[in-house]
């Protein structure tokens, strides 16, 4: 079955510090992937997706590519800010009724 | 606006009582799906829906109960709540042919 193996956290950083949190994934057949994003007391947001391999996601100033060869979704930011602070899920689905779910890596961003 | 609405967004409950989480989504979505989430294991799929009158079993299925008597709504029933179902709960909806899920706010339900 499908599977998503993201780092476990938590991760601690100083403003404008470089995130990066490692996504794997195991799949039967060519799934899109993505990352969710839920701020403290909040529902989860779509932060970025990819469809394809070789496929690059970005928005916000996080970027992901959507790597076949390693399997692989590596979320990244330059510079993080305080802002940013949340828990951040990888997910991919082969299938519109289905997302399969990291366990969460919770970053925490310290002015 | 687009969006998935759920209530209540907070509950408390004692075990065995019945309860229904409500959920609606006003993007004429054929998907929807109903996750729980819970520390270190992210989110796990309870049930899901690909249009009325069809629903099918997710992952961790075992004490709920769905139904999609329309289009825009999945109530998550849980018939005799017990602890172990105490967790952080989400809906989504999906487009058909799609994969974006759009969630909503979430219900956090406390079974004691």
């Amino acid at each position: 079955g499908n599977s998503v193996t993201q780092m476990e956290g938590p991760v601690t950083l100083s403003e404008e510090a470089f995130l990066t949190i490692n996504c794997t994934y195991t799949a039967t057949g060519y799934p899109s992937l993505f990352w969710y994003v839920q701020y403290p007391g909040e529902g989860l947001q779509l932060l970025l997706k990819a469809t394809k391999a070789d496929d690059k996601g970005s928005n916000k100033g996080f970027e992901a590519t959507y790597r076949k060869e390693t399997t692989s979704f590596h979320l990244e930011k330059g510079s993080v800010q305080v802002s940013d602070s949340a828990v951040y899920f990888c997910a991919l689905s082969e299938w519109g009724y289905k997302l399969s779910f990291g366990a969460g890596t919770t970053v925490t961003v310290r002015a | 606006e687009a969006q998935v609405t759920q209530n209540p967004r907070y509950l408390i409950t004692v075990t065995g009582k019945k309860l229904t989480v409500t959920c609606s989504q006003n993007m004429n979505h054929e998907y929807m799906s109903w996750y729980r989430q819970d520390p270190g294991l992210g989110l796990r799929q309870i049930y899901y829906s690909m249009n009325v009158e069809v629903t099918d079993k997710g992952d961790v299925p075992e004490g709920y109960k769905v139904s999609r008597k329309e289009k825009r709504n999945f109530p998550l029933i849980l018939e005799s709540p017990s602890p172990n179902q105490t967790s952080l709960y989400f809906c989504a909806s999906t487009r058909e042919g799609g994969t974006e899920a759009f969630f909503g706010q979430g219900t956090r339900l406390t079974v004691v």
